[in-house]
């Protein structure tokens, strides 16, 4: 049981780049997230999805993308990179039912120059 | 709006001490909350989950406590040890108007822990 696994791990980005993150947990929740992390200001929730095919905006989605095509993977997009997008970016999962607990992937931390 | 409060910031003491990180937040509407463990340049440990409905949840040397209608939970760790350096982070999962049954977390600053031998 791997858990919540992220790639990359970490990433350099010059300023109006694209890339994708890919989350993937083997758990089979319903649930999946994406915050970010940054100093000052601590987790952030992007965007999350509630199942397979469905995504929704979190507290701060400007200048991200995500899909949920299959139920066990959630990719984070960059279409054009930012400074401000420098950060650490964590993945969590978790079972349907409101009182179960979300589990954390490890993070990518990506640096755009 | 939910937010949280962790105190304090910074935390160092000696190996073998007790000590407790406090977490407070200020809707009580709450499914329940999480501490969590973070490690420099790691991700996100979960070390104890409290339902709304309990009062504390204990792992080893840890136990954790809720006041859900003060809004405040504390995390205390007995003699403590050099790895128990960490951030230490509460998180809560609201139930009222500002969350949803979708689970969104709402966490703390941290609390920065160093165990000095």
């Amino acid at each position: 049981n791997a858990g919540v696994t992220q790639t990359p791990k970490f990433r350099v980005l010059k300023t109006g780049q694209s890339m994708t993150l890919l989350c993937a947990q083997d758990m089979n929740h319903e649930y999946m997230y994406w915050y970010r992390q940054d100093p000052g200001m601590g987790l952030r929730l992007i965007h999350y999805s509630v199942g397979e095919g469905t995504t929704a905006k979190g507290e701060v989605p400007d200048g991200y993308n995500v899909s949920r095509l299959k139920k066990q993977n959630f990719l984070l997009g960059l279409e054009s990179a930012a400074p401000s997008q420098t950060s650490v970016y964590f993945c969590a999962s978790s079972y349907s039912n409101p009182y179960n607990e979300q589990f954390f992937g490890p993070g990518t931390r990506l640096t755009v120059l | 709006k939910q937010e949280v409060t962790q105190i304090p910031a910074a935390l160092s003491v000696p190996e073998g001490e007790n000590l407790v990180l406090n977490c407070s937040f200020t809707d009580s509407a709450i499914y329940n909350l999480q501490w969590f463990r973070q490690d420099p340049g790691k991700g996100l440990t979960s070390l104890l989950l409290i339902q709304s409905s309990q009062r504390e949840q204990t792992s080893g040397r840890l136990n954790a406590s809720l006041d859900k209608s003060s809004g405040r939970s504390t995390l205390y760790i007995a003699a403590s040890q050099p790895g128990d350096s960490a951030t230490y982070l509460c998180a809560v999962k609201g139930s009222g108007a500002g969350g949803t049954s979708y689970g969104k977390l709402t966490f703390g600053q941290g609390t920065i822990l160093t165990v000095h031998p």
